[in-house]
């Protein structure tokens, strides 16, 4: 099956511009997340959408940052103005239901890298 | 609060050698643990977790409430061990919370 794939790979924008993220969870998961890891830090959680509805996004950090689910299908995350301290690995991950259950994982894009200059 | 706690970034054993990666919880409900992976080039994995108490590619994690620790310990390390390996925490609104990651390197 194909995995979550997340676009682009890497992007490099100046300060004050602004970048949009884009994720396309596994066919037929709900629950889609979006975390991001910051140079020498841990990775942090930022939101989770079930199907088109943000179930939590108590770890956006800032109205700069908005997401969006369309449909329930892929998801974008846009930085404007992008900042220094935006620059980080942001990850998305996906499963079909809520992370917990013996059965249930997460699984990862590759992540975007993004540097802002 | 909720915390998960790396306490090393880094550590390198020799190949043959137990290792043991440390992962400590702060956590007031149940807590559901996992031990997820990255090798290079590779997406971030999950290893195992702690309510199914398996072991996979020889890697087992105990959970001891007392010390509030999860970590991650293989008899006999493999040059293919080598990776990034973070421990996580289920929240209370079902995100992760996250360790900071430890390195590993085996040495041949």
């Amino acid at each position: 099956e194909a995995g979550v794939t997340q676009f682009p790979s890497h992007s490099v924008i100046e300060k004050g511009q602004t970048v949009t993220l884009r994720c396309d969870p596994i066919s037929g998961h709900d629950n889609l997340y979006w975390y991001r890891r910051v140079m020498g830090k841990e990775i942090k959680f930022l939101l989770h959408f079930v199907k088109e509805s943000k179930q939590d996004e108590s770890g956006m950090p800032n109205n700069r940052f908005l997401a969006e689910r369309t449909g329930g299908t892929y998801s974008t995350l846009k930085v404007q103005p992008a900042e220094l301290e935006d620059s980080g690995v942001y990850f998305c991950a996906s499963s079909q239901g809520l992370l917990g259950p013996l059965n249930e994982k997460l699984f990862f894009g590759s992540g975007t890298q993004l540097s802002v200059l | 609060a909720q915390r998960v706690t790396q306490p090393e970034k880094l550590l390198s054993v020799f190949k043959g050698a137990p290792v043991e990666l440390k992962c400590n919880y702060s956590y007031s409900g149940s807590p559901e643990l996992f031990w997820y992976v990255q090798y290079s080039r590779q997406r971030l994995q999950l290893l195992l977790r702690h309510i199914s108490r398996e072991s996979i590619k020889g890697f087992t994690a105990d959970l001891n409430k007392g010390e509030t620790s999860f970590h991650l310990k293989k008899p006999f390390a493999q040059e293919e061990d080598s990776a990034m390996y973070y421990c996580a925490l289920k929240g209370s609104n079902y995100q992760l919370i996250w360790g900071a990651g430890t390195k590993l390197i085996i040495k041949p």
